[in-house]
């Protein structure tokens, strides 16, 4: 099984912070890479899928980078409802493997 | 819109069996996966296993290889996820989630307590 790593757990930002969350894989995945957010009580939410593209109606503030073994998440400009934890996800082989979850919390 | 509306919480004993259902609609049931995904309470996210809607196939996780099962029926747009010989760490959120050839549509979740 691929295992995905994310880095940090959690972190604490102010609103308008540029905020970076990594995730490696155990073997390369080329770009067979998802990012979700999840709100405390509420079903994940698609943000980026092949590494880089923004799922349709998500803001531009985020934007997802990488390929190969090490992929990045950055939200350029944090907002009040970016407040939640988010997760990778390789879907280049099954069976399908999430990163733990990085926390992002208010300074 | 397009939207997955799973059944509502359970609450079931040790040993007995659990079936979630997801309804799809907005979109054409057969042309899409439906994963089902997991979430015991503090954890991350768990693949379970998926179906092609469209010819039936399944393939499931060896970590429930042998309790569950991924079934749909398409006359009513819906995916079913039976898991059975249920353990109190069993307890968690069950999601459906659709996909093209990435996950973009999830279900609301189902809680599924497993208690005696």
């Amino acid at each position: 099984d691929i295992q995905m790593t994310q880095s940090p757990s959690s972190l604490s930002a102010s609103v308008g912070d540029r905020v970076t969350i990594t995730c490696r894989a155990s073997q390369g995945i080329s770009n067979y890479l998802a990012w979700f957010q999840q709100k405390p009580g509420k079903a994940p939410k698609s943000l980026v899928f092949a590494a880089s593209t923004l799922q349709s109606g998500v803001p531009s503030r985020f934007s997802g980078s990488g390929s190969g073994t090490d992929f990045a998440l950055t939200i350029s400009s944090l907002q009040p409802e970016d407040f939640a934890t988010y997760y990778c996800q390789q879907y280049n082989s099954y069976p399908l493997t999430f990163g733990g979850g990085t926390k992002v919390e208010i300074k | 819109q397009v939207q997955l509306v799973q059944s509502g919480a359970e609450v079931e004993k040790p040993g007995a069996s659990v079936r979630v259902s997801c309804k799809a609609s907005g979109y054409t049931f057969t042309t899409y996966a439906l994963h089902w995904v997991r979430q015991a309470p503090g954890q991350r996210l768990e693949w379970m296993g998926w179906i092609n809607a469209a010819n039936g196939n399944t393939k499931y996780s060896q970590t429930f290889q042998d309790r569950v099962t991924i079934t749909s029926d398409t006359s009513a747009s819906t995916a079913y996820m039976d898991l059975s010989s249920l353990r109190s760490d069993d307890t968690a959120v069950y999601y459906c989630a659709r996909e093209g050839a990435w996950i973009d549509i999830w279900g609301q979740g189902t809680m599924v307590t497993v208690s005696s």
